[in-house]
């Protein structure tokens, strides 16, 4: 079993605030990384997909970088809104059909 | 609308009774995939399917069965559930196997085996 890390677990932030968190996964047979948005008592939603070092996507308010050789990706939120508190997933592709995710990053956003 | 439906929503039943929980999708996917979500833990591949009729496990297949008749359907089969099994779970879809291919997911089913 692969170890797909996120941090930090939560996060409270005021709105308006810019945040971030990291994601970590092995560096060896990377095939990508993906962000996914989980809102409470709703499915997760696809944010990113992510397959190339330096890779940088952006979505609104939202981005991420990602770091294959180093085994890391970013995830950064501009301007944080009440909207945006949800919980964030990321998930590791390996071996071209078997997802690793880590435990997600639970965004709490005071108005 | 493109969705993957998930039935039923929440469950619960005792130890030892079979369950099935169905999956389905309306978007031609070839890929799809059951996961697991336990408290504190990431979701954690069950079972996923590569097109109709191949099937493979992923990390946490002891207890479940699935099957792939049909391109749209993929049910996971509980054939004697247990307590350590009480779970929340996902089914999700992609268009295609591969690494540029987004998951769609169910709504998810919360399972409670007494």
């Amino acid at each position: 079993i692969l170890n797909v890390e996120q941090s930090p677990q939560s996060l409270h932030v005021q709105e308006g605030d810019s945040t971030n968190f990291t994601c970590s996964f092995p560096s060896s047979n990377f095939y990508a990384l993906h962000w996914y948005r989980w809102e409470t008592a709703k499915s997760p939603e696809a944010l990113f997909v992510m397959t190339l070092n330096g890779d940088e996507k952006k979505k609104g308010r939202i981005s991420a970088t990602l770091n294959t050789k180093e085994g890391y990706s970013y995830l950064y939120i501009k301007g944080s809104q009440p909207e945006d508190s949800a919980t964030y997933l990321c998930a590791f592709l390996y071996n071209f059909n078997k997802f690793y995710f880590g435990s997600g990053t639970k965004l709490n956003v005071k108005p | 609308e493109a969705q993957v439906t998930q039935n039923p929503r929440y469950l619960i039943t005792v130890t030892g009774k079979k369950l099935t929980v169905t999956c389905s999708q309306n978007m031609n996917h070839e890929y799809m995939s059951w996961y697991r979500q336990d408290p504190g833990l990431g979701l954690r591949q069950i079972y996923y399917s590569m097109n109709v009729e191949v099937t493979d496990k992923g990390d946490v297949p002891e207890g479940y069965k699935v099957s792939r008749k049909e391109k749209r359907n993929f049910p996971l089969i509980l054939e004697s559930p247990s307590p350590n099994q009480t779970s929340l779970y996902f089914c999700a879809s992609s268009l295609q196997q591969g690494p540029y291919e987004k998951l769609f997911f169910g709504s998810g089913t919360q399972l409670s085996v007494l």
